[in-house]
């Protein structure tokens, strides 16, 4: 089954602009970690931000925050003024205790000048 | 510089060549990683070591065989390969198997089997 989904396999934005990255999530697990992950085209994988499913605040890391609603299992990622440098694809990934990562699709990011 | 190194970058390999892949974390971690990344599907997860011993194989051929000789270097050996494996390889490390660390990818090997 499906964990995490990604709705979104690409998103435009505008140089200097915030856009928003969905990731919805399913899990019985009470304790469980929300990472994103972004990919430039060069292949590595970039740890971004990290979200505890007990932290009472969203998660924020110099442009990044992390929308953390539990309720909805919804952990959609922010990025504040964008750069052409954000240009990449964007995954979404859980860890629930005793379980490994599982990533989402990915979203694909085109910042425009 | 992510402190996860893999190599080669970039492997082309027939159908009955064996060759491997390493990757060498820098980091001091505990737990080790192999995903398999093709086009159009979500990573996969295909082995985990956590201290050296492997702890998940998830349902990976065993065409490929996975080699964790210490907490720092983790090999991937390929033999008799598919063009269905032909995709991004990577390497990552966590400082353990726990839902609050965050893992760290080495910059991939891709594949092409032919």
């Amino acid at each position: 089954a499906q964990k995490i989904t990604q709705t979104q396999p690409g998103m435009f934005v505008q140089e200097k602009e915030a856009v928003t990255l969905d990731c919805t999530y399913d899990t019985s697990d009470p304790s469980y970690g929300l990472f994103w992950y972004k990919q430039p085209s060069s292949g590595e994988m970039i740890f971004l931000i990290y979200q505890g499913s007990y932290d009472q605040q969203n998660a924020t890391e110099g442009r990044y925050s992390l929308n953390f609603q539990k309720a909805r299992k919804s952990a959609n990622l922010v990025i504040s003024a964008s750069q052409l440098g954000d240009s990449a694809m964007y995954f979404c990934a859980m860890r629930e205790d005793n379980n490994d990562m599982r990533f989402g699709a990915g979203t694909r990011l085109t910042v425009k000048p | 510089e992510t402190g996860v190194t893999q190599t080669p970058r970039h492997l082309v390999m027939g159908m009955t060549n064996k060759k491997s892949l390493k990757c060498e974390q820098h980091l001091g971690h505990n737990a080790m990683y192999w995903y398999k990344q093709s086009a159009k599907k979500p990573l996969e997860l295909m082995f985990v070591y956590s201290l050296e011993e492997r702890v998940e194989n998830n349902s990976v051929p065993s065409r490929f065989s996975p080699e964790c000789p210490n907490s720092s270097h983790l090999f991937l050996h390929l033999h008799t390969l598919q063009p269905e494996d032909s995709a991004l390889y990577l390497c990552a490390s966590s400082q353990a198997r726990d839902n609050t660390y965050e893992q760290y990818f080495g910059p991939g090997t891709r594949l092409t089997v032919t």
